[in-house]
């Protein structure tokens, strides 16, 4: 079946633009994680969506980033006046719920800030 | 001190040797240990996943946690070039929650 798939695969910007990226979560999954990933600094998460529970907003870095997830199953990560220090990949991952703590991931959003 | 240490490598080891890998952590609260497969610029792919100390085995690759140490292991036997890739330990506290991830370690597998 389709797995977890995010848009665009890469994104270039100008430092001080607001990027918008999007996550497609595995069909049925009820939990949605955002990780950033990038060099020296490893897999870090971000943001965990669960059902409708308030999410889990510890690991963003500052209030430029916020998340959304739409009824239920797409989310999308906005970075707001992007800085030199956020390129990063950012992955997201689906799970079926609560009670599983097996996360699928998608393949990236590779953003560049110039 | 990282919540969850992992030798970066890069580990070079010759076809159908083993790959030994590692992960060390610091807080016992940690109970759901994965390990992921990450290949250049793709997603990482979950390999192994347990919840409990002891030995999973899924064909070639072998994980073993050992709670009172803290001390997990992932061993790939007959190794090929296409386990060329970076491994990545992932722990969670609980499930359904956020996993810290060790820094990766780089595996090369030589023909």
């Amino acid at each position: 079946g389709a797995g977890v798939s995010q848009s665009p695969s890469n994104k270039v910007t100008e430092k001080g633009k607001d990027v918008e990226l999007r996550c497609d979560p595995i069909s049925g999954h009820t939990a949605l994680y955002w990780y950033r990933q990038s060099l020296g600094q490893g897999l870090e998460f971000l943001i965990y969506f669960q059902g409708n529970s308030a999410p889990d907003k510890s690991g963003l870095p500052s209030d430029r980033f916020s998340a959304e997830r739409t009824g239920g199953s797409v989310s999308t990560l906005t970075i707001q006046r992007t800085q030199q220090e956020d390129s990063a990949v950012y992955l997201c991952a689906s799970s079926f719920d609560r009670g599983d703590n097996e996360q699928f991931f998608g393949p990236g959003t590779r953003l560049t800030v110039l | 001190q990282k919540e969850v240490e992992q030798d970066p490598g890069p580990l070079s080891v010759p076809e159908g040797a083993i790959v030994s890998l590692n992960c060390t952590y610091s807080n016992s609260a940690f109970q759901y240990f994965m390990w992921y497969r990450q290949y250049s610029r793709k997603g990482p792919e979950l390999l192994m996943y347990t919840y409990s100390s002891g030995n999973k085995e899924d064909g070639r690759f072998t994980a073993q946690v050992d709670k009172s140490s803290k001390y997990i292991s992932l061993f790939i036997r007959d190794s090929q070039p296409s386990d060329s890739a970076t491994y990545l330990c992932a722990i969670g506290k609980a499930a359904g929650n956020k996993l810290t991830f060790g820094g990766g370690t780089r595996v090369l597998v030589k023909p």
